[in-house]
């Protein structure tokens, strides 16, 4: 099965400031198809978790283009630009590689 | 637009059984993988099992394999989820989501808790 650890598990940043979360996965992610088999999700406070980005660098539909995904193979990133208040949550990463689907443990990202 | 209703969670004793629902409106159901996650109580996501868009593959994780069986209804546009041999380690609030991209989750539900508790 698929490990997928993240860094930092959690993160205290200034609204306006960049924020960044790592996520690694045990082995490629990288499908036949030659994408990047990798989410981001965010589950805000007491809500269901939303899609951010697939496919390790796309955003999903309505998700601002402050958010950024980026890596390859096994190394991954998510980048804030400009954290504002509305991004408050636990940041998830999720491979949807092959089954069983793996989440990362979540990343607490909270303002300073 | 895409709606995802969960309900059938509930409080069970340990070793009983619940059938979870999930209702879909707002997109053809039958063109899509679904998907269901559990989370419990201040703890992270976990993704539990998958059904594809026909019901002719399901895949589970190793926590649940033997015990849960996900199943789908196209004609009532609902997917559900079979839990037997409950413990307390199940206790989670169950999502159902809607895959694709091969297996991104794109919506999810609002969520039903199940709590095992004797």
């Amino acid at each position: 099965d698929i490990v997928m650890t993240q860094s930092p598990l959690s993160l205290p940043v200034t609204p306006g400031e960049p924020a960044s979360i790592s996520c690694r996965s045990s082995q490629s992610l990288l499908h036949s198809k030659g994408y990047n088999s990798l989410d981001w999700y965010l589950q805000k406070p007491g809500q269901s978790p939303q899609l951010l980005i697939y496919w390790g660098s796309h955003r999903a539909s309505g998700v601002p283009d402050r958010f950024s995904g980026s890596g390859s193979g096994t190394d991954f990133t998510l980048k804030i630009s400009r954290v504002e208040a509305e991004d408050v949550g636990v940041y998830y990463c999720m491979q949807a590689l092959e089954t069983p689907r793996s989440f990362g443990q979540g990343t607490k990202l909270e303002i300073k | 637009q895409v709606q995802l209703v969960e309900s059938g969670g509930g409080v069970v004793q340990p070793g009983r059984s619940l059938r979870l629902s999930c209702a879909a409106s707002g997109f053809a159901f039958n063109s899509f993988e679904m998907d269901w996650v559990r989370q419990a109580p201040g703890r992270g996501l976990e993704w539990v099992a998958l059904t594809s868009y026909d019901g002719g593959n399901t895949r589970y994780a190793d926590s649940v394999r033997g015990r849960f069986t996900v199943s789908r209804d196209n004609s009532k546009n609902t997917v559900y989820l079979q839990v037997n041999s409950l413990t307390v380690e199940d206790t989670a609030v169950y999502y159902c989501a809607r895959a694709v991209y091969g297996g991104s989750l794109d919506f999810w539900g609002q969520g039903t808790l199940v709590a095992v508790s004797s």
